[in-house]
């Protein structure tokens, strides 16, 4: 079976200071890793996406995430953070054996001015 | 351009009321789920479908029933509403393995 804990469930950073979102997983078969992002009362928006290609992987919004096996994490970051980056986040895995994506609970991002 | 559409936006049921909520999606996509989402709970899974007429339970499908007699749709039932159901649900579709899903933008539904 496979698992996300996002480490953090609130984050608050000052605007334009580093963006750290931390993921750890756990999964069975290779897994391919996503970030999607939630703004308030709106749908879920891909972020970015792992599929055993690079293990660094550049998003939309200048995010990017590394994908670290030995560690089993995929963090999510940004060198600086803009007033728009508050929402929610969410790491997400696909085994390669199952068409099932596991959410994590969220990371609530706050960017303060 | 629609993607995925989910059907009604905002609902209100009374306990034990019954209600249909409708996804389509315009994608061609062979995979469909049904999510709920909750604070603090992230998204979990209600239930799945890899094809059409084929469904499978998720990690909490107790209370919901689902059918996929078209590919392109898929539809979500409460036979008997109850509080506990009070929640966002999504809509999401997606093709091969290794690749993302697309997600409608949500229904809210309200349980009193």
């Amino acid at each position: 079976a496979q698992s996300v804990t996002q480490l953090d469930s609130h984050v608050s950073v000052s605007e334009g200071t580093p963006v750290l979102l931390r993921c750890n997983y756990s999964s069975s078969y290779s897994p391919s890793l996503f970030w999607y992002v939630q703004h308030p009362n709106k749908g879920l928006q891909l972020l970015l996406k792992y599929t055993s290609a690079a293990t660094l992987v550049k998003g939309i919004n200048g995010f990017e995430a590394e994908f670290k096996k030995s560690e089993t994490s995929f963090h999510l970051t940004k060198p600086s953070a803009h007033m728009s980056d508050a929402a929610e986040y969410f790491c997400v895995v696909r085994p390669g054996s199952n068409y099932k994506l596991t959410f994590g609970k969220g990371t609530l991002l706050t960017v303060n001015p | 351009n629609a993607g995925v559409t989910q059907t009604p936006k905002f609902r209100v049921l009374k306990t034990g009321q019954s209600m249909t909520l409708l996804c389509a999606q315009d994608m061609n996509h062979e995979y469909m789920y049904w999510y709920r989402q909750d604070p603090g709970m992230g998204l979990r899974l209600i239930h799945y479908s890899v094809g059409e007429g084929t469904t499978a339970k998720g990690e909490v499908p107790d209370g919901y029933n689902v059918s996929r007699l078209k590919k392109q749709n898929f539809l979500l039932g409460l036979e008997s509403a109850a509080p506990s159901q009070t929640s966002v649900y999504f809509c999401a579709s997606g093709t091969r393995r290794d690749t993302e899903a697309f997600f409608g933008q949500g229904t809210r539904l309200t349980v009193v």
